[in-house]
């Protein structure tokens, strides 16, 4: 099973829309988590971190349920600069911190 | 500001024959990783750093060697391409602060094709 499990999309929307992304990972041991977003050919760059009690940054929200294993995101009004791949990633805390990525959910936002 | 440099960008090698990836970070990082991003898979950590001198395999190593000789430096080495190893491979830096909030920061990536 893998680590990281995402919807791969493509998920086509237009702007000023909401979407959301959702995420589940298998380790109930995984401590930290992230949301990175990826342009296409080039690096991921950390878009937000994932807390328990959720949190926003602009017209971004990102939410975790320890319990059922699943972490969100949400975007508002979504933007034209808002197309990419959005990874989810979770790390385990061990000595070097490694993260484990999912496969990526692209997002496409319309004109 | 560099940060963190991979070379070559591209580059395409027939069955067999063997190369070195090269990052380089000037940032003073302690924490090197090289990842590589398949279709469907996601990154996935082929080996990785914790300082000088010293390596650690990670989820995929088969086919990879590391060196960290200078702390700036991480190499990967193919010895004997594979087309299963034609991939986008990237490489990564943190220093341990960084690591407190989970933070690498990202080379912009070498395409490799194995004819």
């Amino acid at each position: 099973r893998k680590e990281v499990e995402q919807d791969p999309g493509p998920f086509n929307v237009p702007e000023g829309a909401t979407v959301a992304f959702n995420c589940t990972y298998s380790n109930s041991a995984s401590q930290s988590f992230f949301w990175y977003r990826q342009d296409c050919r080039k690096e991921p760059k950390l878009l937000m971190s994932v807390y328990s009690s959720g949190n926003e940054d602009g017209r971004f929200t990102a939410q975790l349920n320890r319990a059922s294993q699943y972490i969100s995101l949400l975007i508002r009004d979504s933007k034209l600069s808002d197309s990419a791949t959005y990874l989810c990633v979770v790390t385990h805390q061990t000595g070097a911190n490694n993260l484990f990525f999912g496969t990526g959910t692209r997002l496409t936002v319309i004109p | 500001n560099a940060g963190v440099t991979q070379t070559p960008k591209f580059r395409v090698l027939k069955t067999g024959q063997s190369m070195t990836l090269l990052c380089a970070q000037d940032m003073n990082h302690e924490y090197m990783y090289w990842y590589r991003q398949d279709p469907g898979m996601g990154l996935r950590l082929i080996h990785y750093s914790v300082g000088e001198g010293t390596t650690a395999k990670g989820e995929v190593p088969d086919g990879y060697n590391v060196s960290r000789l200078k702390k700036q430096n991480f190499l990967l080495g193919l010895e004997s391409a594979a087309p299963s190893q034609t991939s986008v491979y990237f490489c990564a830096s943190s220093t341990l602060k960084a690591l407190a909030k989970n933070i690498q920061y990202f080379g912009a990536g070498t395409r490799l094709s194995v004819l």
